[in-house]
């Protein structure tokens, strides 16, 4: 089946460590998205990549990184410089300058 | 600067009723509007969507009301169900831009639906 895969779903995180989430999609989309979901505040786009080796930072960038080697991977990294990382993290992906996104299931980042 | 504004923040309907949300946006340049369904634990999934050159369509019990001039739309969801129970987003995008396709998203609606 085509889809969007996201691990880990959940994660535990030391305040000054990285980490880094994984997403996998395998419908040959060359757009790729990361959003952070808080409550109340709705989807907010981090960083976004419509070709490979090429990402632009979306409307909160600081404090993540991400990189694009593969078309089919866009792994997000939150580094100790996001002050404020606990969230429920989006994947998503479609063909460039289309409509639908397709959505990954997530990964709850929590730092202890 | 937040440019989709959507409300209300949550809704209680009963089985049968006809639950509104209801968003407003401020780009004029956007021309892509769907509306994203979620349910608790999962990736949003696209529900309906359309674009200003029509002002109303339908999707079985879905409907989006577009207003291009009050620069609004609204989901109508005909004989709600307890099924329906999420939360639903609206968003926006400027397809022209070279930007690729870029959704602005609403802040979301709880849906409840009792029996």
């Amino acid at each position: 089946d085509g889809g969007i895969t996201q691990s880990p779903k959940y994660l535990f995180r030391k305040e000054g460590q990285n980490v880094t989430l994984s997403c996998e999609q395998n419908l040959n989309h060359d757009a790729m998205y990361w959003y952070r979901q808080d409550p109340g505040q709705g989807l907010r786009l981090i960083y976004y990549s419509q070709i490979v080796n090429d990402f632009q930072k979306g409307d909160i960038a600081e404090g993540y990184s991400v990189s694009r080697e593969k078309k089919e991977s866009f792994p997000l990294t939150v580094t100790s410089a996001q002050k404020n990382p606990t969230a429920f993290y989006l994947c998503a992906s479609n063909e460039r300058n289309t409509g639908e996104l397709f959505f990954g299931e997530g990964s709850r980042l929590t730092v202890l | 600067q937040q440019q989709v504004k959507q409300s209300p923040q949550s809704l209680i309907v009963q089985k049968g009723g006809i639950p509104i949300i209801n968003c407003a946006y401020e780009n004029t340049a956007f021309d892509y509007f769907p509306w994203y369904q979620q349910f608790p634990g999962k990736g949003p999934a696209l529900l309906i969507a359309i674009r200003p050159d029509v002002s109303e369509k339908k999707e079985g019990r879905f409907t989006i009301s577009f207003n291009k001039s009050a620069k609004q739309f609204s989901l109508h969801i005909m004989d709600s169900q307890p099924g329906d129970s999420a939360t639903y987003f609206c968003a926006a995008s400027n397809s022209v831009t070279g930007g690729g396709n870029k959704l602005t998203f609403g802040t979301g609606t709880q849906l409840k639906v009792e029996l």
